[in-house]
């Protein structure tokens, strides 16, 4: 149980382009997920976090406006990179804590990863 | 969550014990213990977590210090598949949207 997929596993854009990557708990509810981003050679680093129904909470440093998150369901999450520009290119991992009546666990999975490449 | 300190990188032999060790020296004392691991491009996994008592699982054993300043996660036979980067992580057990920050790891490898 308690696995997390994301959509698609890898993809190629140009620039100005706008891409959408899906995170999807397959087998559980997520009331709260998780957006990471990690370049090469690098550790996860935490981009946002995203309640079901509510906006986000971005990091530091991180642009909202260019890195939408949408959370509309327990299930789902997306991310969407705005106008994607050659440094954007970077993999990106959701992750999801499991839900139990409505109060996130202290578990958290991950999903298996986006890679993005912005030409 | 309470910094952790890794070794950058480690080796070991195919089919013998990893020891990967991890200080925590400001641990709290409501805080656990986790590792997680990440192969090369894909997310990462759990592996185990603890509180004081050494735990054990299918995967690994892990020894945490009397003081709680230290511990160590041990893959009893490691395989070419155990290659990855190792990451010790402490964090309070809660039920609130604290997630998981990751540090810089300790990449192992085994050698055939």
């Amino acid at each position: 149980g308690a696995v997390v997929s994301q959509h698609p596993s890898r993809v190629i854009c140009k620039s100005g382009t706008s891409v959408k990557i899906e995170c999807r708990s397959l087998d559980f509810q997520a009331t709260t997920m998780f957006w990471y981003r990690q370049f090469p050679k690098k550790s996860l680093m935490l981009m946002a976090t995203s309640n079901e129904g509510s906006k986000a909470t971005y990091e530091q440093g991180v642009e909202k406006d260019k890195f939408l998150i949408n959370h509309a369901s327990l299930t789902l999450s997306t991310l969407t990179v705005t106008s994607a520009h050659p440094e954007d290119s970077s993999f990106y991992i959701c992750s999801a804590r499991v839900s139990v009546a409505g109060v996130s666990r202290y578990e958290q999975y991950f999903g298996p990863g986006t890679r993005l490449t912005v030409t | 969550d309470a910094k952790t300190t890794q070794p950058t990188s480690m080796d070991c032999a195919e089919g013998r014990a990893a020891n990967l060790p991890c200080n925590h020296s400001t641990i709290s004392g409501n805080e656990y213990v986790y590792w997680y691991r990440q192969i090369h491009s894909q997310g990462p996994q759990y592996i185990i977590h603890g509180l004081k008592n050494n735990e054990t699982n299918e995967m690994a054993s892990l020894i945490i210090t009397e003081d709680r300043k230290s511990s160590t996660l041990i893959l009893p036979h490691a395989t070419l598949r155990d290659t990855a980067v190792y990451y010790c992580i402490v964090r309070v057990v809660n039920s609130g949207n604290t997630p998981l920050v990751f540090g810089k790891g300790t990449r192992l490898s085994v050698i055939a």
